[in-house]
């Protein structure tokens, strides 16, 4: 069974420190990785994806990406309090071009001001 | 442009009843999506349309039927509700590589 696997948390970091998030996976062929963001009581919404081995910046944001190691991490720079959320990893597995996505359980962080 | 939508936000079934959740989306995407959330448990894919009249099982399908009758609509159905069943039930529709959700129906089953 393909497993995409995070820390629960809580994870907790004071505004303006970087949070960083990770997450692994099992099924060694998966082509594409998503972080997205979850709110309390609120739905899933994209933050970034990823397809290379390396790093992709957007603003505060930094997805990295080692399939070696099957292991993709989001950085949050300079942390806000807006930024308290559950963050979910997900991954498209091997052969995926429906984009029929295995989740992990999410990391809640919560940044204090 | 109201995004993806779905009805209703809360439910309470009692065990063995039925009923369907009901979601659209304005944005002309072929593919939709059905999740369901439990507390600690991620989001789990149940069901999968890639274009109307077409529907492919989740992880998770079992107790669950859908319907995608024409592109905008995709609607999920319990025929003999289950407390396991009891869930936030999120639907997404996707454009490239973004999948858009839902808000999401609260559903408990007793």
């Amino acid at each position: 069974q393909k497993e995409v696997e995070q820390n629960s948390g809580p994870l907790s970091v004071p505004e303006g420190a970087i949070a960083s998030l990770n997450c692994t996976y099992s099924d060694r062929g998966s082509q594409s990785f998503f972080w997205y963001r979850q709110y309390s009581g609120k739905s899933p919404e994209l933050i970034m994806f990823i397809y290379s081995n390396g790093d992709k910046e957007d603003g505060r944001f930094t997805a990295q990406l080692n399939k070696a190691s099957q292991y993709v991490s989001l950085l949050i720079r300079d942390s806000q309090p807006s930024d308290s959320a559950t963050y979910l990893c997900a991954v498209n597995p091997t052969g995926g071009s429906n984009y029929k996505l295995t989740f992990g359980k999410g990391t809640l962080l919560t940044v204090n001001p | 442009n109201a995004g993806v939508t779905q009805t209703p936000k809360f439910q309470v079934l009692k065990t063995g009843q039925s009923m369907t959740l009901q979601c659209a989306q304005d944005m002309n995407h072929n593919s939709m999506y059905w999740y369901r959330q439990d507390p600690g448990m991620g989001l789990r894919l149940i069901y999968y349309s890639a274009s109307e009249g077409t529907t492919d099982k989740g992880e998770v399908p079992n107790g669950y039927n859908v319907s995608r009758l024409n592109k905008r609509e995709f609607s999920l159905r319990l025929e003999s509700a289950a407390p396991s069943q009891t869930s936030v039930y999120f639907c997404a529709s996707r454009h490239t590589d973004t999948q858009y959700f839902g808000p999401g129906t609260r559903l408990t089953v007793l």
